[in-house]
């Protein structure tokens, strides 16, 4: 079971609003940041969201996240088919001084 | 062009050992905190271990005891040394640079391509 918890999986057809929640404790979320990677089928992980909201250069401003208490959300709108994918919600345990990982949400393109 | 590159992945028994190798280009492996995130298969991602710039070194409580994470400055390569490999070390293994210490900064922005561990008897 993972630290950090994520809906197992999500959907939304072409140009809707998705969004992906990621919840935990206040050791790890309430007092660290929040980071979003994506993983496309086959491949490594990607950097989506970095301190809870800050997109790296190339990351579409259709990504966004928010954090508020111990919980976390990844926004995607306009969706795309190549949104598809599996996402992972990550922050630093101060305790294992170590990151921690939700379970991931396969996001599903109808 | 800013790349890492994992080798060493393989059919291993189990209490075998195996030494994973991540070789850098484009950036310093010295200069950044590097980790080891692997992946089950079918699973989510599972943080390994890091190597702080500074020297640093943590472990997943899984993997303390038996892998050793390494780095040599003349061949800017990052290793994961393994022992005592078990049925549940089954992943692909990935490196991850970091810039900034974790969890404070821009995040792990470098993966390699991974390198797949397979304990099997």
């Amino acid at each position: 079971q993972s630290v950090l918890t994520q809906p197992p999986s999500a959907s939304g057809t072409p140009g809707q609003r998705v969004t992906i929640s990621c919840s935990g404790s206040s050791s790890k979320i309430g007092y660290n940041y929040v980071y979003w990677y994506q993983q496309l089928p086959g491949t490594a992980p990607k950097l989506l969201i970095y301190q809870n909201n800050q997109r790296p250069s190339g990351v579409p401003d259709r990504f966004s996240g928010s954090k508020s208490g111990t919980s976390a959300s990844l926004a995607i709108s306009g969706l795309r088919s190549e949104d598809e994918a599996d996402y992972y919600c990550a922050a630093w345990d101060d305790s294992l001084s170590g990151w921690v990982f939700g379970g991931g949400t396969k996001l599903t393109v109808l | 062009e800013v790349q890492l590159v994992e080798s060493g992945g393989g059919v291993v028994q189990p209490g075998g050992s195996l030494r994973l190798s991540c070789a850098a280009s484009g950036l310093t492996v010295s200069s950044n905190y590097m980790s080891w995130v692997r992946q089950a298969p079918g699973k989510g991602l599972e943080w390994v271990s890091d190597i702080y710039s500074g020297g640093n070194i943590y472990y997943a409580d899984s993997v303390e005891g038996r892998f050793t994470i390494s780095r040599d400055n003349s061949k800017n390569t990052l290793y994961l040394q393994m022992n005592s490999l078990r049925a549940e070390d089954t992943a692909v293994y990935y490196c991850a640079r970091d810039i900034q210490p974790p969890g404070i900064g821009s995040g792990m922005d470098v993966w390699g391509q991974g390198t797949t561990v397979t304990v099997s008897s």
